[in-house]
C-alpha cells in the first residue's frame, strides 16, 4: 500500500534530550513537510523540503532540525533548544507543481517528562 | 504572507441538519483552497478542494464555495451524520506550473453531530 508512515506513534523525552521523529513515504512525492499541532492552534509549518538535499525553514523552525538525504525520508529532530516541545507532530508529502494534494501521516505525539 | 482565519472554532448540529464552516484569506495570489478532516488521534485527510478558476464544487454531501472578490471560502455539509464529527481545517496556497506554495491552515473547527 502506498502511503506516508510516521513512527513512533507516542514518544516520551526527558528534558535536555534530543529526539528524532521518523517520516517515510513511498508515494514518490518530491515535497515533504513537518507540522506541529497544538490545541486551538491549527497546523503550523516547521520545515519543508521540495527536493532531495534541500530544505527550508517554516514559521516555527527554532529548536528543530531536519535532513533530506533520500526522497522517501524526512526525519525531524526536536532539540533541547526547543522550549516547549510537547505537541502532536504531523508529516506530510505532496507532488510538486499543480497536483498539490497533501497526504498526512498518522502523527507522533511527543511528551516531555 | 498568507493568513487564514476560520470560523467557528466549534460547531454542534443535530443529525440531518446542515453545517457550514467559513474561512477568509488575505493573499489575493492564493489560488488553491483544500479542506481537511481530522479524526481523533489521526492525521488530516483531504475531503474536497477548489481552485480559483471555479466558484463552487460539490461531492455528494459536501460542497465548497469560493468568493475571490471577498477572499472567503466555505465548506457546506448537508444531511450530517455522526461520523461527520471531527475537526475540519481549511487551507490556502498558491500553486503554479513547476512551483508550489506552502499550505497555510486555519485553526480548525470541531464539528459535533448529535444523533
Amino acid at each position: 500500500d502506498g502511503g506516508i508512515t510516521q513512527s513512533p506513534k507516542y514518544l516520551f523525552r526527558k528534558e535536555g534530550q534530543n529526539v528524532t521523529l521518523s517520516c517515510e513515504q513511498n508515494l514518490n512525492h518530491d515535497a515533504m513537510y513537518w507540522y506541529r499541532q497544538d490545541p486551538g492552534q491549527g497546523l503550523r509549518l516547521i520545515y519543508y523540503s521540495q527536493i532531495v538535499n534541500d530544505f527550508q525553514k517554516g514559521d516555527i523552525a527554532e529548536g528543530y532540525s531536519v535532513s533530506r538525504e533520500k526522497k522517501e525520508s524526512f526525519p525531524l529532530t526536536v532539540t533541547s533548544a526547543q522550549k516547549n516541545p510537547t505537541a502532536f507532530y504531523l508529516c506530510a508529502s505532496s507532488k510538486s507543481g499543480a497536483n498539490t494534494e497533501a497526504f498526512f501521516g498518522q502523527g507522533t505525539r511527543l511528551t516531555v517528562v | 504572507g498568507e493568513n487564514v482565519e476560520q470560523h467557528p472554532s466549534t460547531l454542534s448540529v443535530q443529525e440531518g441538519d446542515s453545517a457550514v464552516i467559513k474561512c477568509t484569506y488575505s493573499d489575493s495570489a492564493s489560488n488553491y483552497f483544500p479542506w481537511y478532516k481530522q479524526e481523533l488521534g489521526k492525521g488530516p485527510q483531504l475531503i474536497i478542494d477548489i481552485r480559483s478558476n471555479v466558484g463552487e464544487k460539490k461531492d455528494q454531501r459536501i460542497a465548497v464555495t469560493l468568493n475571490k472578490t471577498a477572499k472567503h471560502f466555505s465548506l457546506h455539509i448537508t444531511e450530517t451524520q455522526p461520523e461527520d464529527s471531527a475537526v475540519y481545517f481549511c487551507a490556502a496556497s498558491q500553486i503554479g506550473t513547476g512551483s508550489q506554495g506552502n499550505l497555510i491552515f486555519g485553526k480548525g473547527t470541531k464539528l459535533s453531530v448529535k444523533p
